[in-house]
């Protein structure tokens, strides 16, 4: 399975986009790149997902590399609730042996 | 439309005892996946169901089963209660094999 790298943390302002970086360097032809965010005590909950194009939805947009090597989770305009641990992970299809690994932890400051 | 429901939200057991927990998905998903997270291990997949048939496994000992019944709703069944055990209980359900994964809040399961 492909892994991803992601930086431990990092802090954004009220208001403003938070960019989210992910990299996906042995990402196959047929894995999604999906994204998550789980606020302390609470289950994960999904964000965003693709293939190859970029996607925008009510929550946030994600953008893909041209190579699929890495991609980039947008929070356009960040909110206090918005601080979570965002973990960037790769699918494919039918697969449920999601593995997390450690996530940004994203600290949206007043 | 109603997200993934687990209750109950808070257990506290005994070692040696077993326990159920029951997840109801979203309506419509027939898939029902579970996983346990804790702060070393991060999340481990337990099982997948579908149409009341496990599908997939994840490496864990037989104290660890499931179930799904007609109208999708699963169950999963701890025995033997070990301190190892306590862990955030998650469950996740699908529509297809593409569509994402809803995960419910959790049952936080507590062994002393």
């Amino acid at each position: 399975d492909a892994k991803t790298t992601q930086p431990t943390s990092m802090d954004c302002a009220e208001g403003r986009a938070a960019n989210l970086p992910c990299n996906h360097s042995t990402i196959s032809g047929n894995e999604y790149v999906y994204w998550y965010r789980q606020i302390h005590s609470q289950g994960p909950q999904y964000i965003i997902h693709g293939l190859k194009n970029n996607e925008t939805n009510e929550m946030a947009s994600l953008i893909i590399t041209e190579d699929r090597k890495s991609s980039t989770l947008i929070l356009p305009h960040a909110t206090l609730r918005d601080t979570a641990v965002y973990y960037c992970i790769v699918r494919v299809p039918n697969d449920y042996k999601l593995s997390f690994g450690a996530g940004t932890t994203v600290t949206v400051r007043a | 439309k109603a997200g993934v429901t687990q209750t109950p939200r808070y257990l506290i057991k005994t070692r040696g005892q077993q326990v159920t927990l029951s997840c109801s998905p979203i309506s419509g998903h027939r898939s029902v996946s579970w996983y346990q997270q804790t702060p070393g291990q991060g999340l481990q997949f337990l099982f997948e169901y579908f149409s009341e048939t496990q599908r997939n496994k994840g490496n864990f000992p037989g104290r660890f089963s499931g179930r799904q019944f007609s109208n999708s709703r699963s169950e999963m069944n701890v025995s033997t209660l070990e301190l190892g055990d306590s862990a955030l209980y998650l469950c996740a359900s699908s529509s297809t094999a593409n569509s994402p994964l809803h995960f419910g809040n959790g049952t936080r399961l507590t062994v002393t």
